[in-house]
């Protein structure tokens, strides 16, 4: 499969514990996403990283939220400290975005996280 | 900055009846935009998109959209819905190289089919 891939597909943690996702995108695709989605809303935007590089954080990621890419391909997404307002389902999605057209952007199944 | 709006939060049709759902959009340029699907506990599916190429769009299942630059809209159709076209759809504004910006989602239509 050489899709988006993302790990694990659902986790279950306790309040307070922290919790980490990884998500291994299309091979060349340069630029990698991070959304989150409650029931019955769509993707708010987390975070996007231009190959290495972090270009932009949402105001939605807290100090509790970081995300990495540090060599350009795998990401992954650490929240601290979780609260049951985390709970979502976190979705990945990379895309290969050049100056000649804008791409879709393919999407991973998620990581559906549960705070209790 | 880029925008989308979706006019419906839910629309319902029956069987075998059109489909229309409406999508406006905000831009200082020609936008690309995009349509994306996502069924019940499935990941999102691109559908169509506009890169200013033809006006008409066609893309997977039956659907197509048009992109009307006096009317700012990217309105979704399909001439006859299914029942396994029962999901959230979501118009889109990808990012872009030059600009770099992020992806940019509606607020979502949820279609729902009466048999």
């Amino acid at each position: 499969d050489t899709g988006v891939s993302q790990d694990p597909r659902h986790k279950i943690t306790k309040r307070g514990q922290n919790v980490t996702f990884r998500c291994d995108p299309i091979s060349e695709h340069n630029r990698l996403y991070w959304y989150r989605q409650t029931l019955g809303q769509g993707p708010e935007f987390l975070t996007y990283f231009q190959n290495e590089a972090q270009l932009e954080k949402s105001r939605l990621l807290s100090d509790r939220f970081s995300a990495e890419r540090p060599k350009g391909s795998f990401s992954t997404l650490e929240i601290q400290r979780t609260e049951q307002g985390d709970s979502a389902m976190y979705l990945c999605a990379s895309s290969l975005t050049g100056q000649a057209q804008n791409t879709e952007a393919f999407f991973g199944q998620g990581t559906r996280l549960t705070v209790v | 900055a880029q925008s989308v709006t979706q006019l419906d939060s839910h629309v319902s049709v029956s069987e075998g009846t059109p489909v229309l759902l409406r999508c406006n959009y905000s831009s200082s340029y020609s936008p690309s935009l995009f349509w994306y699907v996502q069924h019940p506990n499935k990941g999102l599916q691109l559908l169509l998109k506009y890169t200013s190429a033809a006006t008409l769009v066609k893309g997977i299942n039956g659907f197509e959209a048009e992109f009307k630059k006096s009317e700012t809209s990217f309105h979704l159709t399909k001439p006859s819905a299914h029942m396994s076209d029962a999901a959230e759809y979501f118009c889109v504004v990808p990012g872009t190289y030059s600009s770099a910006s992020k992806i940019i989602f509606g607020s979502g239509t949820r279609l729902s089919i009466r048999p």
